[in-house]
């Protein structure tokens, strides 16, 4: 039962374009939600998060979007960067849960930013 | 300062053969998790202590896997008669407590032959 899904496996963005990376929850206990980069044969890296009180945050280039609803958030990358080639995960985390904030990770969107 | 370190970074090991595997976290760091990562997919939860006690290890996939941390800093996460199946990415994040974020080290790529 996969409780955060990232569907497109794969994304092409020309250079300067903006980058959207989707990702759904089901699990409605979630209340906050991050994303990380990862580089091959590197450790995710922390990237930008939301907790479920708001529906947007921004840092830089980089912005989040949560539909609490919809069960859907998203991560806009303007404008984007050959360094940004990488896979982009989305996870989430059930904060109320004290003491483990384990992470629930979707599998991944591999983008790739066209010179 | 030093981010968290694993190591070995890469483990080839015969089936049956046990494993040990180290992660240097964070100085400071009270919450340390271990995450299985397996190809094409996303990282796994495998289990959390805060300090060194254990709190929650409903993630390790069966009796073989145990993990200790008995001093609160570093852990080991050892993996006794490997088989295919644990070939895999073995993640280490630690944090301070309750923090906003987690802070991964590169990973040991285990394969098992």
């Amino acid at each position: 039962d996969q409780q955060v899904k990232q569907n497109s496996p794969s994304l092409s963005v020309q250079e300067g374009r903006i980058s959207i990376l989707n990702c759904d929850y089901t699990n409605s206990m979630f209340d906050y939600f991050l994303w990380y980069k990862k580089y091959p044969a590197e450790g995710p890296t922390f990237l930008i998060s939301i907790s479920s009180i708001k529906d947007k945050n921004e840092d830089g280039r980089f912005t989040v979007f949560l539909n609490k609803s919809a069960k859907h958030l998203s991560l806009h990358i303007v404008p984007s960067q050959p360094g940004d080639s990488a896979v982009y995960f989305c996870a989430a985390s059930a904060r109320s849960n004290f003491g483990n904030e384990k992470l629930t990770f979707g599998t991944g969107t591999r983008l790739t930013i066209i010179p | 300062g030093a981010g968290v370190s694993q190591s070995p970074r890469y483990k080839v090991a015969k089936r049956g053969q046990d494993v040990a595997l180290r992660c240097d976290p964070i100085s400071g760091h009270v919450s340390l998790f271990w995450y299985q990562q397996a190809l094409g997919q996303g990282p796994e939860f495998l289990t959390y202590f805060q300090n060194e006690a254990q709190l929650d290890k409903s993630g390790l996939p069966s009796d073989r896997f145990f993990a200790e941390r008995p001093e609160g800093s570093v852990s080991t996460l050892k993996i006794q008669r490997t088989q295919q199946e644990d070939s895999a990415v073995y993640l280490c994040a630690s944090s301070p407590l309750r923090a906003d974020t987690q802070y991964f080290g590169p990973g040991t790529r285990l394969t098992v032959l």
